[in-house]
């Protein structure tokens, strides 16, 4: 069984300063990680993911996130916040022979000037 | 790039009605997901299909059925409307992640069902 936690519902910066969205996990087998994005009355944009090999994994709009084993985590992070980041966004898990993707409750994103 | 298409992007049904939601995928990709995502919620996984067999079922209900056809397109059939079905409703698609563990899955816009 799969499950994904993202801590904090809402997270609130001010522009320029660092972003942190916490997401652990929970997996009975080797864990493949996503971090989607959604703007409002959007799909879904996939940021970065992990599936094997270097654990820190960049992505689109200068997100990165880190997968921790030990720790079971896979926390977002992005050194410098602009207005254009807020949004929501989901951490996700899946298994590696599945697409079937079990997403965490969504973290809002909010950045002020 | 060609991303995956979703039709219509808004309908409105009345209670107990039927509606047909369409999906097209990015072409190449053999698989097809549906997803339900509720106000304020989180996505939630309904059914998936490749090569035009169902290959996962999530939380989906009864009077809702799904398939893919030969041209790789999928439909998502809902009966007997629920004031409850209001969503914005997901297709995704991907090649295969049986045959590449870590191919990414790619999603449409969404289609977003209100039920009166």
């Amino acid at each position: 069984a799969q499950s994904v936690t993202q801590l904090g519902s809402h997270v609130s910066v001010s522009e320029g300063a660092l972003v942190l969205l916490r997401c652990n996990y929970s997996s009975s087998v080797p864990p493949y990680l996503f971090w989607y994005v959604q703007y409002p009355n959007q799909g879904l944009q996939l940021l970065l993911k992990y599936t094997t090999g270097a654990t820190l994994v960049k992505g689109i709009n200068g997100f990165e996130a880190e997968f921790k084993k030990s720790e079971t985590s896979f926390h977002l992070t992005k050194p410098s916040a602009h207005m254009s980041d807020a949004a929501e966004y989901f951490c996700a898990v899946r298994g590696s022979n599945t697409g079937k993707l079990i997403f965490g409750q969504g973290t809002t994103l909010q950045v002020k000037p | 790039a060609a991303g995956v298409i979703q039709s219509p992007r808004h309908l409105i049904k009345e209670k107990r009605e039927t509606a047909t939601l369409k999906c097209y995928p990015i072409p190449r990709h053999d698989t097809v997901y549906w997803y339900q995502q509720g106000p304020g919620q989180d996505p939630q996984f309904l059914i998936s299909f490749y090569e035009k067999m169902q290959s996962d079922k999530g939380s989906i209900p009864d009077r809702f059925s799904a398939q893919q056809f030969s041209d790789y397109h999928s439909e998502l059939n809902m009966s007997s409307l629920e004031l409850g079905d209001s969503a914005l409703y997901f297709c995704a698609s991907s090649r295969s992640v049986v045959l590449g563990a870590g191919n990414t899955i790619y999603f449409g816009e969404g289609s977003w069902l209100t039920v009166v």
